[in-house]
């Protein structure tokens, strides 16, 4: 099955800095999406974003399906970002379940 | 738009009980519904494809007459955890497809004692 990659494991870093996560994936996608697991277990859907690039706030992210990666950028971080941030892709535009990657932890420091 | 509730949040229960987890879609038709499960610290895994008025599907090493997978409805699929050990503890996580990204609920923890 498809592999999932995800850099950094772990990320520690002071309140208003920024910071790139990557996702690299094994194989032709058609449904990548981006979430944040709060520390209540509560997956927080960030992005849908197959391709291209996009942008919610402090929030974007782009993913260049041709070389099978995709960054989520962080600007300005707050207290209230960190938690796990994991990328998950899948096939058939949705009708595949998702193929997890690992995550990344990220901490935020006052 | 796009929610998807999940009950219970929270279960405690002695070993060989069943407990049944309910996940709906309150704003959409979910067709297609997934079960997910993580252990503590690690990631998502996906246990089962579940597909209105149909069998579900299991992945690879999930026990399909322990987990038992119904989707009666295009709002509700349930799953009961039969029969259930201490290793069954575990975060469960369902999810329904909507147009073209998933949906997840907000899980539930499962304790077996």
């Amino acid at each position: 099955g498809i592999q999932v990659e995800q850099s950094p494991p772990d990320l520690i870093l002071q309140e208003g800095a920024n910071s790139t996560l990557r996702c690299n994936f094994s194989d032709s996608v058609n449904n990548l999406q981006w979430f944040h697991q709060n520390p209540w277990g509560q997956l927080i859907n960030l992005f849908y974003i197959p391709s291209g690039t996009k942008q919610n706030g402090r929030l974007s992210a782009t993913t260049v399906a041709t070389e099978r990666y995709s960054l989520l950028y962080i600007s300005s971080s707050q207290t209230t970002d960190s938690g796990v941030y994991f990328c998950a892709v899948g096939g058939g535009g949705g009708a595949d379940g998702l193929t997890f990657g690992k995550g990344t932890h990220l901490i935020i420091q006052p | 738009g796009a929610v998807v509730s999940q009950h219970p949040s929270w279960v405690i229960c002695k070993s060989g009980t069943s407990v049944k987890i309910e996940c709906r879609s309150l704003d959409f038709q979910a067709t297609t519904m997934f079960w997910y499960r993580q252990f503590p610290k690690q990631s998502l895994m996906l246990m089962a494809t579940s597909n209105e008025g149909s069998k579900a599907t299991y992945e690879q090493g999930v026990e399909k007459d322990k987990f038992l997978i119904n989707h009666a409805s295009l709002t509700l699929s349930t799953l009961t955890v039969t029969s259930a050990h201490p290793e069954d503890s575990s975060f469960y996580i369902c999810s329904g497809r909507g147009r073209v990204s998933q949906h997840f609920g907000d899980g539930t923890r499962l304790s077996i004692l």
